[in-house]
C-alpha cells in the first residue's frame, strides 16, 4: 500500500480565482499517477492519467503536472467557477490504486 | 453504455444477516475493482478482478467479506455475517487493460447501513 498524500484538505475560493493543489506518493516504483472529481452524492469521474515525468494534461480550465523523480503531482483550475465545487482525488499505483484523503474545493459565487 | 451499473443503491439490514452487492461492469473491460469509502479510511480498494479472476483480495477485511466474479458482466461483493462497521458506500470500477494505467470508470454505489 502506497502513501498518497493531498493538501490542502480544503479550500475555499471566490468565483474567478485560480487555484491548485498538491498530491504527494513515493517515487520509488512508480507507475501511474490519477486524478478524479468526486460531486457530492455521485460516483468519482477520471480527469487524467498520467505516467511520464514531466507530463502535463489538460482539459479545459483544469490542468495538472506531475514529476515522478520527486513524487509529486499539481492539479490547477484557472477561473474556477460554482460548479468546480467537488472533491479531488488523487490515487497512485499500477492496477490496485491508493487514493489520497482528497482536497475538498468549495467556489462561492 | 449504461456505465457501471451496481445494485442495490441502498441497503438497510440487521447485524448478522447476509449482504450481497451486485456490479456489472463496461462491457469490455477486463478489470473490475471493489472499493469501500468511510469517513475515516476514505476510498479504499478492497479487491479487483482482471478477466473474472481475483488478482489481489489484500484489502479485504476479513473472512465475512468474499467476492465473486462468475463471468464478464457481473461480481457479487458478500458480507455475511454483516456488522455495524461493515456501514460504508461500496463502489463498483471498471477498467480496460491498463497498460498505461487506463482510468477507472466508478459506479453510482451502493450505500450500506447494518444495525
Amino acid at each position: 500500500i502506497l502513501n498518497v498524500e493531498q493538501s490542502p484538505q480544503s479550500l475555499h475560493v471566490q468565483e474567478g480565482d485560480s487555484t491548485n493543489f498538491t498530491c504527494s506518493f513515493p517515487s520509488s516504483n512508480f507507475y501511474a499517477l490519477h486524478w478524479y472529481r468526486w460531486e457530492t452524492a455521485k460516483s468519482p469521474e477520471a480527469l487524467f492519467v498520467m505516467t511520464l515525468n514531466g507530463d502535463e494534461k489538460k482539459k479545459g480550465r483544469i490542468s495538472a503536472t506531475l514529476n515522478t523523480k520527486e513524487g509529486y503531482s499539481y492539479l490547477y483550475i484557472k477561473g474556477s467557477q460554482p460548479e468546480d465545487s467537488a472533491t479531488y482525488l488523487c490515487a497512485a499505483g499500477r492496477r490496485a490504486l491508493t487514493f489520497g484523503s482528497g482536497t475538498r474545493l468549495q467556489v462561492q459565487p | 453504455d449504461a456505465g457501471v451499473i451496481q445494485s442495490p443503491r441502498h441497503e438497510v439490514t440487521e447485524m448478522g444477516q447476509e449482504v450481497t452487492l451486485r456490479c456489472k461492469p463496461i462491457s469490455g473491460h477486463d478489470y473490475l475493482f471493489w472499493y469501500r469509502q468511510t469517513m475515516m479510511r476514505g476510498l479504499e480498494l478492497l479487491i479487483y478482478f482482471n478477466n473474472n479472476v481475483p488478482i489481489d483480495d489484500s484489502g479485504m477485511p476479513e473472512d465475512r467479506f468474499s467476492a465473486k466474479m462468475p463471468n464478464a458482466s457481473f461480481s457479487t461483493l458478500k458480507i455475511q455475517p454483516s456488522e455495524p462497521r461493515d456501514s460504508a458506500v461500496y463502489f463498483c470500477a471498471s477498467s480496460l487493460l491498463a497498460t498505461g494505467g487506463d482510468e477507472q470508470y466508478f459506479g453510482p454505489g451502493t450505500r450500506l447501513t447494518v444495525t
